[in-house]
């Protein structure tokens, strides 16, 4: 079966620019989180979903990043005014149930 | 707050050599504790999972790991390891509501 799928794979913006990234998560799964992995560095946690309601988003950076999943299945992870700082590999996961969380291949977003 | 710390950056191991990559983490409470793995351009993939009961798990491609209450450490195990190991592997702790808090990961050599 088809897993979690991102797109576009690669981004490159300029800085100030607004950027969206995609997630489809596997069929059903009722919980959707977004990571956001610098380089060199463990995946960290940004927002969670639950259907659509968007549990936790103590992780997001500053009022700049914006997420929704509006029918509780694909989600969009928003940037506002990019800045150089944001490149990142963005990483999306979802479960089924509370324990094993199923990654995406990730957007790697570079902002010059 | 909750950490995990794995202890080695990087990890150059000869073929058919056993390897131990640690992982220890702070918790006051149950945990539920995780390693994946990823290779160069993807997401994580999960290699085995403690949610509770036996403290030795076995996970896939021949990887098994040791829950220690006691010392609060998670080591990653295999007796001998092959070329397509190199990678770079993540320990995680699970907190409530599902979010994931990474290590900062090891990167394991395998050389011939």
């Amino acid at each position: 079966g088809a897993g979690v799928s991102q797109s576009p794979r690669y981004k490159v913006a300029k800085r100030g620019q607004d950027v969206a990234l995609r997630c489809d998560p596997i069929s059903g799964h009722v919980s959707l989180f977004w990571y956001q992995q610098a380089l060199g560095q463990g995946p960290e946690f940004l927002t969670y979903f639950q259907n659509e309601a968007q549990l936790d988003k103590s992780g997001l950076p500053s009022d700049r990043f914006f997420a929704e999943r509006p029918e509780g299945s694909v989600s969009t992870l928003k940037i506002q005014r990019t800045q150089q700082e944001d490149s990142a590999v963005y990483l999306c996961a979802s479960s089924l149930e509370s324990t094993e969380q199923f990654f995406g291949p990730g957007t790697r977003l570079t902002v010059l | 707050a909750q950490s995990v710390t794995q202890l080695d950056s990087q990890v150059p191991v000869f073929e058919e050599a056993p390897v131990e990559l640690r992982c220890n983490y702070s918790s006051s409470v149950s945990v539920y504790l995780f390693w994946y793995v990823q290779y160069p351009n993807q997401g994580l993939q999960l290699l085995l999972k403690y949610l509770s009961g036996s403290t030795l798990v076995k996970g896939i491609n021949g990887f098994e790991a040791e829950f220690n209450k006691s010392q609060t450490s998670f080591h990653l195990r295999k007796p001998s390891v092959h070329i397509s190991d190199t990678a770079e592997y993540f320990c995680a702790v699970k907190l409530g509501g599902g979010k994931l808090i990474f290590g900062q990961g090891t990167e394991l050599s395998v050389k011939p």
